[in-house]
């Protein structure tokens, strides 16, 4: 079956213009994650959502990061007024229920110019 | 920050069996060790999961020390399409926000 597709598969932007990444989870998947990981570095959590539960925004860098779930289906991460340092592959996983095995999608390639 | 450590690399012949340890003496009771693995330019792919008996799948066999501290990932036949890099995080089963350390670096060599 389908996995999380995530788009674009690549993104270039200008420095102070906003950016929105788009996750489509599996089919089902109640919980899904926002991850990225910087050129060379581990993988960082960004923000949770499960069910109709208000999201685990926890590692989310700055206010101008934000992320929606609508329906409990499709995601949408938010960047405000990039900066170059936001270049990153931003990462999307979502699971069955709450927990368990995290399936990852391709990721969005992000560059700040 | 991770609270597993991994050694940076390691290289395995092609057919022959893969060992990765890792250390995780400050796991809780109720953390499960969970083993991830990236090939390059692609995102995470889950290998195993496991509490605290051995278990095993298609991919790999997990190995936990009795006291839980440590473990090791077992890929039997490592194939070139093994290379990549393999994370071991300690996480709880729900709600797990999995915090990744640097991994270890596997090439499986001809």
């Amino acid at each position: 079956g389908a996995g999380v597709s995530q788009s674009p598969s690549n993104k270039v932007t200008e420095k102070g213009k906003d950016v929105e990444l788009r996750c489509d989870p599996i089919s089902g998947h109640t919980a899904l994650y926002w991850y990225r990981q910087s050129l060379g570095q581990g993988l960082e959590f960004l923000i949770y959502f499960q069910g109709n539960s208000a999201p685990d925004k926890s590692g989310l860098p700055s206010d101008r990061f934000s992320a929606e779930r609508t329906g409990g289906s499709v995601s949408t991460l938010t960047i405000q007024r990039t900066q170059q340092e936001d270049s990153a592959v931003y990462l999307c996983a979502t699971t069955p229920g709450a927990g368990g095995k995290q399936y990852f999608g391709p990721g969005t390639r992000l560059t700040v110019t | 920050d991770a609270k597993t450590t991994q050694p940076p690399s390691m290289d395995c012949a092609e057919g022959r069996a893969a060992n990765l340890p890792c250390n995780h003496s400050t796991i809780s009771g109720n953390e499960y060790v969970y083993w991830y693995r990236q090939i390059h330019s692609q995102g995470p792919q889950y290998i195993i999961h496991g509490l605290k008996n051995n278990e095993t799948n298609e991919m790999a066999s997990l190995i936990i020390t009795e006291d839980r501290k440590s473990s090791t990932l077992i890929l039997p036949h490592a194939t070139l399409r093994d290379t990549a890099v393999y994370y071991c995080i300690v996480s709880l089963e729900y709600g797990n926000k999995l915090v990744f350390g640097a991994g270890t670096i596997l090439r499986v060599k001809s």
